[in-house]
């Protein structure tokens, strides 16, 4: 079945310190990725896509992610985070059946904790 | 280009209830897709229409229902409401008619069965 699955519930970082937000996925063949960050009360925003091609991609507020198909992993990293990313992130992924993208399977999200 | 609009932010009903909830995506887009957000399940996806027809389908009972009209709005039906239909709904829009088009997300409605 497909899966994506967000190891860590909780992540404490220092302002300032890089970040490394983990999302595993299980699919039978290469599935569509992404990334969101929903704050309080918010919906959920478009962090970044992988779709094919190159491995390492680039987003938006700084961040990146890289697909790893031998580690079935598509983890979200940021050199230097800031106060104001602290919020929810959700990894999620789809198939294409061609009939329209199924619906995306989401992690249980990553609640992520800016320290002073 | 405005966004995703789901209204209302916020709905309180009583068990036994039905509701509806409404959404207009962004300008353009012709595929609306439902999710339920709730603390124990996390996003589970509900359905998702396409040009007015329904194009695919999460594992909900039938009291959950929709509809989209010609002009890509959408509406999400909740029959005979039970406590556990206590949620944000959030709708989310896409052209439809790529692959892997990302999803853009409302803010959502939240849902409170009394």
């Amino acid at each position: 079945a497909q899966s994506v699955t967000q190891p860590d519930i909780h992540i404490t970082v220092s302002e300032g310190a890089s970040l490394e937000l983990r999302c595993n996925y299980s699919y039978g063949a290469t599935p569509y990725l992404f990334w969101y960050v929903q704050s309080p009360g918010q919906g959920l925003q478009l962090l970044l896509k992988y779709f094919s091609g190159d491995t390492l991609v680039q987003g938006i507020k700084g961040f990146e992610a890289e697909f790893k198909r031998s580690q079935s992993s598509f983890n979200l990293r940021k050199p230097s985070v800031h106060w104001s990313d602290a919020a929810e992130y959700f990894c999620a992924g789809t198939e294409y059946s061609g009939g329209g993208a199924d619906g995306l399977t989401f992690g249980k999200g990553t609640h992520l904790i800016i320290q002073p | 280009k405005a966004g995703v609009t789901q209204t209302p932010r916020y709905l309180i009903k009583t068990r036994g209830q039905q509701v509806t909830l409404s959404c207009s995506p962004i300008s353009g887009h012709r595929s609306v897709s439902w999710y339920q957000q709730t603390p124990g399940q996390g996003l589970q996806f509900l359905f998702e229409y396409f040009s007015e027809t329904q194009r695919n389908k999460g594992n909900f009972p039938g009291r959950f229902s929709g509809r989209q009209f010609s002009n890509s709005r959408s509406e999400m039906n909740v029959s005979t409401l039970e406590l556990g239909d206590s949620a944000l709904y959030l709708c989310a829009s896409s052209p439809g008619d790529r692959e892997g088009s990302p999803l853009h997300f409302g803010n959502g409605t939240r849902l409170t069965v009394t």
